[in-house]
């Protein structure tokens, strides 16, 4: 069974440019998550869906950050523009539903901003 | 403060020593907890998990919930160079819909040979 997959793995932008990371979860998983990973830090939530809709996103930088799971299967988080700051890594997860307890991540993309 | 602190690493120990990992926390509605292991350059898999209090065996890795004390714990008995890895602890909130996932900062491990 495929796992969790993410594109790109690297990307190395220079700042105020966009950037948009894709993420496919594992196929019957109904719930998605986005997660930023700092050096040195845990995962930190960004966005949970649950099917197409998005159920939690407290955590998300609405002023330039948007995230989108058309037909809730695929999704896809963009930055506009991207800061300095956005240097990090972005992991993708996914879940049989919210209840789930165990989260199957992807390897994550990681974003160098310059 | 945050909700999940976890011991700094980095922390290097010899192959065969029993490794000790802690976290604690300061939310009394979390029910779940897990213990994640990530290798450099990979997203993080699950380890171990525990509902509520008690210990988990599982192999060479227990993994014990103390509620009262807001303390978690993993332990590693017989370490492996193939051991090296952050080690991460999640807890969250029970409930229908689950709580958010929250993690530690994660302890950096190295078993030399």
């Amino acid at each position: 069974e495929a796992g969790v997959v993410q594109s790109p793995r690297y990307k190395i932008i220079e700042k105020k440019q966009p950037v948009a990371f894709w993420c496919n979860p594992i196929s019957g998983h109904n719930t998605l998550y986005w997660y930023l990973q700092n050096l040195g830090q845990g995962p930190e939530l960004l966005i949970r869906y649950e099917n197409e809709e998005a159920v939690d996103d407290s955590q998300l930088p609405k002023d330039r950050f948007s995230a989108e799971r058309l037909k809730g299967v695929d999704s896809t988080l963009k930055i506009q523009p991207a800061e300095l700051g956005d240097s990090a890594v972005y992991l993708c997860a996914s879940s049989l539903n919210l209840g789930a307890y165990e989260q199957y991540f992807g390897p994550g993309t990681r974003l160098t901003v310059t | 403060q945050k909700e999940v602190e976890q011991d700094p690493g980095p922390l290097s120990v010899p192959e065969g020593a029993i490794v000790s990992l802690n976290c604690t926390y300061s939310n009394s509605a979390f029910q779940y907890f897990m213990w994640y292991r990530q290798y450099s350059r990979k997203g993080p898999e699950l380890l171990m998990y525990t509902y509520s209090s008690g210990n988990k065996e599982d192999g060479r890795f227990t993994a014990q919930v103390d509620k009262s004390s807001k303390y978690i714990s993993l332990f590693i008995r017989d370490s492996q160079p193939s051991d090296s890895a952050t080690y991460l602890c999640a807890m969250r909130s029970s409930g229908n819909q689950g709580g958010k996932l929250i993690f530690g900062q994660g302890t950096e491990l190295s078993v030399k040979p």
